[in-house]
């Protein structure tokens, strides 16, 4: 099973308020991510947790905030966004092993994000 | 910074043909990866390359490394209107392989 979801599939959300994406996986995977993408581009990296801790954060906005619960589950939290944040939010993990560069990251099915 | 340039940005073929995208990489590849996508869904992983003239295959999808080059290529044999998508070539950004960078996309439209 190389099966990631996410949840919500699409979101609307206003200016002002405050919402969360979640992700899971159960392929004991101890690398999780975050990747932003708009219409017509590629994925762009957000954040990689990496055994439930932060490794990266590519710079991302403080209205971002990531959250990693457990080696299962990794949520972002969203609030105070612009209308430019509206994308799809793409979640992946990876096994994470020392040789990392020959870990097969697995995609989730994204979440629509709309900010009005 | 790496980058990974992808050609053609865009095809269309008529069923049954064969077809080549490549990928062309600025600095040396760890891994090369290839994922599909439907529009507006997320990434289904189709093969890894690590290794010089490494090559792989999966039903009618074929893809190759050429480390020296820094470059890959996937073919197609005998398109199918399932082939349609958009191809994205991805590497590890460092050899520590903690995050991919992704090429801009093929957009492949098969027409039949």
């Amino acid at each position: 099973d190389t099966e990631v979801t996410q949840t919500p599939k699409h979101l609307v959300m206003g200016m002002t308020n405050k919402k969360s994406l979640k992700c899971e996986q159960h392929m004991g995977h101890r690398a999780m991510y975050w990747y932003k993408q708009k219409a017509k581009k590629p994925p762009e990296l957000m954040f990689v947790y990496s055994y439930e801790k932060l490794s990266i954060n590519e710079s991302v906005p403080s209205r971002f905030s990531p959250e990693c619960p457990n080696s299962s589950l990794l949520n972002l939290h969203l609030h105070a966004l612009q209308p430019e944040d509206s994308a799809l939010y793409l979640c992946a993990s990876s096994q994470d092993s020392p040789s990392g560069s020959t870990d097969t990251q697995y995609f989730g099915p994204g979440t629509r994000l709309t900010v009005l | 910074s790496q980058e990974l340039e992808q050609s053609p940005q865009s095809l269309i073929v008529q069923e049954g043909k064969n077809l080549t995208i490549n990928c062309t990489s600025s600095k040396t590849l760890y891994g090369l990866y290839w994922y599909k996508q439907k529009y507006g869904e997320g990434l289904i992983f189709l093969m890894m390359l690590q290794k010089g003239g490494e090559e792989k295959s999966h039903e009618k999808i074929t893809a190759k490394l050429d480390e020296k080059k820094q470059q890959s290529s996937l073919h197609i044999t005998a398109s199918q209107p399932s082939h349609a998508g958009i191809y994205l070539c991805g590497a590890v950004s460092n050899q520590a392989g903690t995050a991919l960078i992704f090429g801009k996309g093929t957009t492949l439209s098969v027409s039949s």
